[in-house]
């Protein structure tokens, strides 16, 4: 059974860069049935679509995120990777990896990692 | 894009049934048939409860259903049980290629 695990930095200082990791058990990262996303949950807020990717490195983004978000892979070490640039408090959230079937659904998640926003 | 539109809150008691509605536009939940929702309990991952508006997977509960009419899509939960009490989100593709959630509904049993 597929399991996924994020990992980083649960500290990140203003208008750094938040860098985290996505291991992938039980699945090959590689396969060309899948997409891999990320997601957040902000404090007292909804979950939000950050980005996907695909095999070969396909990507799309959140509009709203574009501008500061690139999600790579490591089909090396059956990983791929979040990048986060010049962030606020306004992106402390709790971050989410998730398998994407089809591109349009999500399962499963990972167990998601708190990233704080902090000085 | 902005977020598809939820009721913040819904609540019955155990037995009863509910529905929890998530409009979009044209351009996502309108467009595609390509609909999904997300239960999450307190400190837990999401877990998907629907697929492309009406699909359950295997090991969800058959109280659950969806459905969708227009901008609109539906989540109704039948006999309402204590477990059922969480966050639900929706999701939808987008004609851009991307995906939205819902802003999400917390249902309470009472």
């Amino acid at each position: 059974q597929v399991q996924l695990q994020e990992s980083g930095p649960g500290l990140v200082q203003p208008s750094q860069t938040l860098s985290l990791t996505c291991s992938v058990s039980g699945d090959s990262i590689a396969s060309a049935t899948y997409y891999w996303s990320w997601i957040r949950l902000p404090a007292g807020k909804g979950l939000e679509w950050i980005g996907r990717i695909y095999n070969g490195g396909s990507t799309s983004y959140s509009p709203s995120l574009k501008s500061r978000v690139t999600i790579s892979v490591d089909t090396s070490k059956n990983q791929f990777s979040l990048k986060l640039n010049s962030v606020t408090a306004a992106d402390t959230a709790i971050y989410y990896c998730a398998r994407t079937q089809r591109a349009r659904w999500f399962d499963p998640w990972g167990q998601g990692t708190l990233v704080t926003v902090s000085s | 894009q902005s977020a598809l539109t939820q009721p913040a809150s819904v609540s019955a008691s155990p037995g009863q049934s509910i529905t929890i509605s998530c409009t979009g536009t044209s351009i996502d939940v309108g467009g595609y048939n390509y609909v999904s929702w997300y239960q999450q309990h307190p400190g837990k991952a999401p877990k998907l409860m629907i697929y492309d508006v009406t699909n359950r997977p295997s090991g969800v509960s058959a109280r659950f259903s969806g459905s969708k009419s227009d901008n609109t899509a539906s989540l109704t939960i039948s006999g309402l049980q204590a477990e059922d009490e969480a966050d639900y989100y929706c999701s939808s593709y987008t004609s851009s290629s991307t995906l939205v959630f819902g802003s999400g509904t917390k249902v309470t049993v009472l």
